[in-house]
């Protein structure tokens, strides 16, 4: 069975600096992919960065980056120059190949001023 | 251009009711999910439709549980002699294809269940 873990429910971080939002997952899978989900306040499900199984680059979109280490089954989020506006829940999530997507607990983020 | 959306925002319903929520995806979208997320979790995956069948129904709790999307576009999510525990948001994604390839998911707004 597919499990994701986040094992930090909360985090702070200091405006502009960067921040690590830790995520583990547990698959027998050999092609998986792995996507992390922003959830402001408001509550919509917003898309930040996917990472295929077999890709040897570490995705990065703008800010965000994914530090992937199949090996120890490890897919963290790294945020750099953290905003304001970065305040959210955090979700690690993991799909296979026709099927389910399992997500993870989640990691409310607070960016202090 | 159109994102996915759910009506109702809300529904409040009393115990032993059945409800229907809906979700339009995408337009061109092959893949559709359910999902059901309470309060302060991640959510949690329900079914799974790749065009008009169910690819993985896995999620769906119990028998009262049941999702239909006939043409392959809209889906319509049912829940049978509702309960107080299947109070939540209800919250639907679409992507561009299952199957073979993994894509990114769009989400809707969600509907927000309420049994009293």
């Amino acid at each position: 069975a597919q499990k994701i873990t986040q094992t930090q429910p909360g985090m702070f971080v200091q405006e502009k600096e960067a921040v690590t939002l830790d995520c583990t997952y547990d698959t027998s899978d050999q092609s998986y992919g792995l996507f992390w989900y922003k959830q402001p306040s408001s509550g919509e499900m917003i898309f930040l960065i996917y990472q295929g199984s077999y890709d040897e680059q570490n995705a990065t979109e703008g800010r965000y980056s994914l530090n992937f280490q199949k090996a120890r089954k490890s897919a963290n989020l790294v945020i750099s120059a953290s905003q304001l506006g970065d305040s959210a829940m955090y979700f690690c999530a993991m799909g296979n190949y026709g099927q389910n997507f399992v997500f993870g607990p989640g990691t409310r983020l607070s960016v202090l001023p | 251009g159109a994102g996915v959306s759910q009506t109702p925002s809300n529904k409040v319903t009393e115990k032993g009711k059945y409800v229907e929520l809906r979700c339009d995806p995408i337009s061109g979208h092959t893949a559709l999910y359910w999902y059901r997320q309470s309060l302060g979790q991640g959510p949690e995956f329900l079914i799974y439709f790749q065009g008009t069948g169910a690819a993985d129904d896995s999620g769906l709790p119990n028998d009262r549980f049941f999702a239909v999307r006939p043409e392959g576009s809209v889906s319509t999510l049912k829940i049978q002699r509702t309960e107080r525990g299947d109070s939540a948001v209800y919250l639907c994604a679409s992507s561009l294809g299952g199957g073979r390839s993994l894509n990114e998911q769009f989400f809707g707004p969600g509907t927000r269940l309420t049994v009293l």
